[in-house]
């Protein structure tokens, strides 16, 4: 059962222009959303968080919005640049120690 | 710091080898972990430790040992290699205060079983 899903697998972007990648989830107890950012042959390195409580976060060019009555959150990262290349994974927990992940998405910004 | 370290990077096994991939953190963690990935797929939690001397299973823990005699070192062990262990292998670890939990990824090791 895929608790966390991320239904497009890849998502090409002009640079410049606003990257939006989106995540799913069943459980509506989760208390804590993550985004996780992937170089190939590197681990995934932390990128942004967001509460339950909260609708939306913001760090720099990345933005992560939560709407809890569609159980669905997005990752905004605005402009886009080539270095954002990457492969962004969705994370959820309980406010403990797991993350559930969901399958990512493979974003291409094209210069 | 060095973060979260693992060897190896790469690793090919015969059906029925055993192998032990090694992790280490010296960012004095209570909190480590083991997943796979495997192509298309998210990350799947294999084991998890909060603290040397207690481990417990996450989501696919079959075909896998894991002890934490100390608090940087979190070996994960197997026994009898099998194709269906062919994936990538993520060890990370995190200070585990309640919250969202950041977790720090190593480079990962990837296995092939042939």
């Amino acid at each position: 059962d895929q608790q966390v899903k991320q239904n497009s697998p890849s998502l090409s972007v002009q640079e410049g222009r606003i990257s939006i990648l989106n995540c799913d989830y069943t459980n509506s107890m989760f208390d804590y959303f993550l985004w996780y950012k992937k170089y190939p042959a590197e681990g995934p390195t932390f990128l942004i968080s967001i509460s339950s409580i909260k609708d939306k976060n913001e760090d720099g060019r990345f933005t992560v919005f939560l709407n809890k009555s569609a159980k669905h959150l997005s990752l905004h990262i605005v402009p886009s640049q080539p270095g954002d290349s990457a492969v962004y994974f969705c994370a959820a927990n309980f406010g403990n120690e797991k993350l559930t992940f969901g399958t990512g998405t493979r974003l291409t910004i094209i210069p | 710091n060095a973060g979260v370290t693992q060897t190896p990077k790469f690793r090919i096994l015969k059906i029925g080898q055993s192998m032990t991939l090694q992790c280490a953190q010296d960012m004095n963690h209570n909190y480590m972990y083991w997943y796979r990935q495997d192509p298309g797929m998210g990350l799947k939690l294999i084991y998890y430790s909060v603290g040397a001397g207690i481990t417990d299973k996450g989501e696919v823990p079959n075909g896998y040992n894991v002890s934490r005699s100390t608090t940087e070192d979190f070996p994960l062990r197997l026994e009898l290699a099998a194709p269906s262990q062919t994936s990538v292998y993520f060890c990370a670890s995190s200070t585990g205060v309640p919250s969202y939990n950041e977790q720090f990824f190593g480079p990962g090791t990837r296995l092939t079983v042939l």
